[in-house]
């Protein structure tokens, strides 16, 4: 139980275009999804909080319109990256919080999505 | 916000003996502390978690203290194998952060036979 997922898991996109990851909870409600940033050797990143019908709670230092974030169902975030230029090329990582599960704090994570953009 | 500091940034040891990676958070609002295991390319994996009203918990070869007072947690992996060889990070958790993470800048261990 607990699985997430992520569509794409790589995209090769042209600078300028915009990218759009899916991130899904496939066996249980998510209240709140996280979204993460992780550059090659480093650590994870926190982007934004999302929950669901309502807007995302972005860290500093992260532009809410270059990352669009919708959480419009329990079970699904997407992450759109506007405009996206080499320096945005990462792996992107999604998690969610169970909303029945015993453990509240407890976070589930999908597999990534690599983004190049060239 | 939470600051999470992580040592060593890398480690090596030999097959069957033991490793450790300790942690520091700033947050005394942190209640929640959970270890990762990500290899190249691959999604971060639970392997072991610590909650503020614990101070030490077990599973099998690894193991988390937690001292509360002095705002750090640690990691003990007994008897390595190979197969342990990954990056590791460690997260807390703040209550007011709505359970989001806060991760170390992770430590590289390297297992060798």
């Amino acid at each position: 139980g607990a699985v997430v997922s992520q569509h794409p898991s790589w995209v090769i996109c042209k600078s300028g275009t915009s990218v759009k990851i899916e991130c899904r909870s496939l066996d249980f409600q998510a209240t709140t999804m996280f979204w993460y940033r992780q550059f090659p050797k480093q650590s994870l990143m926190l982007m934004a909080t999302s929950n669901e019908g309502s807007k995302a709670t972005y860290e500093q230092g992260v532009e809410k319109d270059k990352f669009l974030i919708n959480h419009a169902s329990l079970t699904l975030s997407t992450l759109t990256v506007t405009s996206a230029h080499p320096e945005d090329s990462s792996f992107y990582i999604c998690s969610a919080r169970d909303r029945g599960g015993a453990l509240e704090d407890t976070q589930y994570f999908g597999p990534g999505t690599r983004l190049t953009v060239l | 916000g939470e600051n999470v500091e992580q040592h060593p940034s890398t480690l090596s040891v030999q097959e069957g003996d033991s490793a450790v990676i300790k942690c520091t958070y700033s947050d005394s609002a942190s209640n929640y502390f959970p270890w990762y295991k990500q290899e190249l390319g691959k999604r971060p994996q639970l392997i072991i978690d610590i909650r503020s009203n614990v101070g030490e918990k077990k599973d099998q070869r690894i193991a988390v203290t937690l001292n509360k007072t002095a705002k750090h947690f640690s990691l003990h992996i007994t008897e390595t194998q190979p197969e342990d060889s990954a990056v590791y990070f460690c997260a807390a958790s703040p209550t007011n952060s709505g359970y989001a993470l806060n991760f170390g800048k992770g430590t590289s261990l390297l297992v060798t036979p």
